[in-house]
């Protein structure tokens, strides 16, 4: 069974902090790892990454991923309070590519 | 491009009522999936439909059945609901090709 765990469940951080969250993953035939920001209503897209160590990168939002180690890294640097929100991030599996949920973590930016 | 429409956006149910959760997409999309969201489960798939006629169960079908009326609309029924299917439904959509999959506003329901 695929497993994608994230970490921590939960952070508070002030205006300006940089944030790393976590994502580990355990996927048969592993093609992908998908991160999506969640505010109040549906999840949007952030990043798709399929190669190791290579860098995807918007705005202040990055993120990597280490194949070897099973996990991934989205980094945001000079937070805002709008970046308050659920990050979620997902494997795809099987030619239909059902994805599997971590449980998300949330994030939440004090001024 | 309105992108994933999900209707209704609220719904309060008793128990053993039965609803519809209607979706649909203007992407063209050959793929569609229903998730439901928890308090801190993340999101777990209960069905999706890799193409127009065909339909498949995710991890959490108990309790629900759906419906791929063309390749625009997917639909989730509830046949009895139940106070264990108070959730928010998300419905998605995907293209042939990449993995990422684009999300509708959600469904927040309610069963007493």
């Amino acid at each position: 069974e695929d497993k994608v765990v994230q970490s921590p469940l939960s952070l508070v951080v002030h205006e300006g902090d940089t944030v790393t969250l976590n994502c580990s993953y355990e996927v048969t035939n592993f093609r992908s790892l998908l991160w999506y920001k969640q505010e109040k209503k549906a999840p949007t897209f952030l990043f798709m990454l399929t190669s190791s160590g290579i860098e995807k990168k918007s705005g202040r939002l990055s993120s990597i991923l280490d194949k070897k180690e099973l996990s991934s890294i989205l980094n945001i640097t000079a937070t805002q309070t709008g970046d308050s929100a659920i990050y979620l991030c997902a494997a795809p599996s099987g030619a239909n590519s059902k994805l599997t949920f971590g449980k998300g973590i949330t994030l939440s930016v004090r001024p | 491009n309105a992108g994933v429409t999900q209707t209704p956006k609220f719904q309060v149910l008793k128990t053993g009522q039965s609803m519809t959760l209607q979706c649909a997409q203007d992407m063209n999309h050959n793929s569609m999936y229903w998730y439901r969201q928890d308090p801190g489960m993340g999101l777990r798939l209960i069905y999706y439909s890799a193409s127009e006629g065909t339909t498949d169960k995710g991890e959490v079908p108990n309790g629900y059945n759906v419906s791929r009326l063309n390749k625009r609309e997917f639909s989730l029924r509830l046949e009895s609901a139940a106070p264990s299917q108070t959730s928010v439904y998300f419905c998605a959509s995907r293209t042939g090709g990449p993995d990422e999959q684009f999300f509708g506003p959600g469904t927040r329901l309610t069963v007493l």
